[in-house]
């Protein structure tokens, strides 16, 4: 069945500090990508999408490219802020409108 | 608007109660579901209801778990004599389904605790 893969955490960064959160997925089809992000105390949010090959992404300084090829979908930030902390959760859409996510990924960004 | 909200936002119960936990989806969405998430773990997808259509159930883990929905409103999830194991935080999702990508918005989730 269809999976999702992202790198373990936690991740932690100084600010300013260049981010990847890798993803990669295993699927059928061609499905669409997700970033979801959870702040501390908050509910899970979409931070960005991509529905098709080659897509970007992108949000708050946020981007993620979906690439075929590697069957991956890694998210990506230039430059990191405190407020940045979070869970990161990658998850594909392929059928009936299920998500299916991955283990989620903890950023702690320090100032 | 109001986004999708959840009740009660913890539950503390015994091994082999019976426990109900409710969903309110935004208002006009038509599609709700519900997810799972335990600790470390991404979310598993439970159920899936849309319209008057009958609600997709593969990820509901035993036939302990049920749920239910009325129309294009409140949903519940009941889980029946429950086990430690599914101590979790469930989460319900709301989307408009139409043509295209239906973005899914989270409710704050219900934090289960079995003892």
């Amino acid at each position: 069945g269809d999976s999702v893969t992202q790198m373990e955490g936690p991740v932690t960064l100084s600010e300013e500090a260049f981010l990847t959160i890798n993803c990669t997925y295993t699927a059928t089809g061609y499905p669409s990508l997700f970033w979801y992000v959870q702040y501390p105390g908050e509910g899970l949010q979409l931070l960005l999408k991509a529905t098709k090959a080659d897509d970007k992404g992108s949000n708050k300084g946020f981007e993620a490219t979906y690439r075929k090829e590697t069957t991956s979908f890694h998210l990506e930030k230039g430059s990191v802020q405190v407020s940045d902390s979070a869970v990161y959760f990658c998850a594909l859409m392929e059928y009936g409108n299920k998500l299916v996510f991955g283990a989620g990924t903890i950023l702690r960004v320090k100032s | 608007g109001a986004g999708v909200s959840q009740s009660p936002s913890n539950k503390v119960t015994e091994k082999g109660k019976d426990v109900e936990l409710r969903c309110d989806p935004i208002s006009g969405h038509t599609a709700l579901y519900w997810y799972r998430q335990r600790l470390g773990q991404g979310l598993e997808f439970l159920i899936y209801f849309q319209g008057n259509s009958a609600p997709d159930k593969s990820g509901l883990p035993s036939d302990r778990f049920s749920a239910e929905r009325t129309g294009e409103s409140v949903s519940t999830l009941t889980i029946q004599r429950t086990q430690q194991e599914d101590s979790a935080v469930y989460l319900c999702a709301s989307s408009l389904v139409r043509g295209g990508l239906n973005e899914q918005f989270f409710g704050p989730g219900t934090r289960l605790t079995v003892l």
